[in-house]
């Protein structure tokens, strides 16, 4: 198993640009996540979903949008993307209930210029 | 906001020695994971306790949770310089529908000198 991938691993924007960071999973988790880590903050959630067809905010979801299609899929968009951005995201998935392990990808580094 | 709050933020010490961190949080909770991050990588889950237990261990790991003080302790022993990361606390919590969601402290960075 691969676990969770993430793609790209460096990414460089400048401001008012989009992307998408890619996330993956091999483990059939129902449960996916997205968190940015800036230092001193800890990680903190952006978006979350359950399953396919469903997504939720998290706890800092402005700028971004999710979707999820596929159990294996969770692609994060940033639509105009602004300094305050600048952050490294990371991908979790589990299964889906209280009391279950987070795997977590490696991590993709954002610059927003 | 985050629910978990580690203390200290940095801890230095030398390999064999123990190293203790602790985690406080806000409001009741189910789990409460710890995880570890070496630099530059993603989390690894080390342990989870639940709010019905007290005391839990794994090798060298040692974790526990005092549920009528909102807090939790990580105890690591015989330490070593590959014990070198930043450890987090993570308290998950369900308030209905899909809202499943786990929240993480701000992590406490440990260093261990050889």
């Amino acid at each position: 198993n691969a676990g969770v991938t993430q793609t790209p691993k460096f990414q460089v924007l400048k401001t008012g640009q989009s992307m998408t960071l890619q996330c993956a999973q091999d483990m059939n988790h129902e449960y996916m996540s997205w968190y940015r880590q800036d230092p001193g903050m800890g990680l903190r959630l952006i978006h979350y979903s359950v399953g396919a067809g469903i997504t939720d905010q998290g706890e800092v979801p402005n700028g971004y949008n999710v979707s999820r299609s596929t159990t294996e899929d969770f692609p994060l968009r940033l639509l105009s993307a602004a300094p305050s951005q600048t952050s490294v995201y990371f991908c979790a998935s589990s299964y889906v209930g209280l009391g279950y392990e987070q795997y977590f990808g490696p991590g993709t580094r954002l610059t927003v210029t | 906001s985050q629910q978990g709050e580690e203390d200290p933020q940095a801890l230095s010490i030398q390999e064999g020695e123990n190293a203790t961190m602790n985690c406080s949080y806000k409001t009741s909770i189910n789990n409460l994971q710890w995880y570890r991050q070496n630099s530059g990588r993603g989390l690894v889950h080390l342990i989870l306790i639940r709010s019905n237990e007290r005391e839990k261990h794994s090798g060298r790991l040692r974790v526990t949770l005092d549920t009528s003080k909102k807090s939790s302790s990580l105890l690591i022993t015989a330490s070593r310089a590959a014990d070198t990361a930043s450890y987090f606390c993570a308290t998950d919590s369900y308030s209905g529908g899909s809202n499943y969601k786990l929240t993480f402290g701000k992590g406490t960075l440990l260093t261990v000198n050889p």
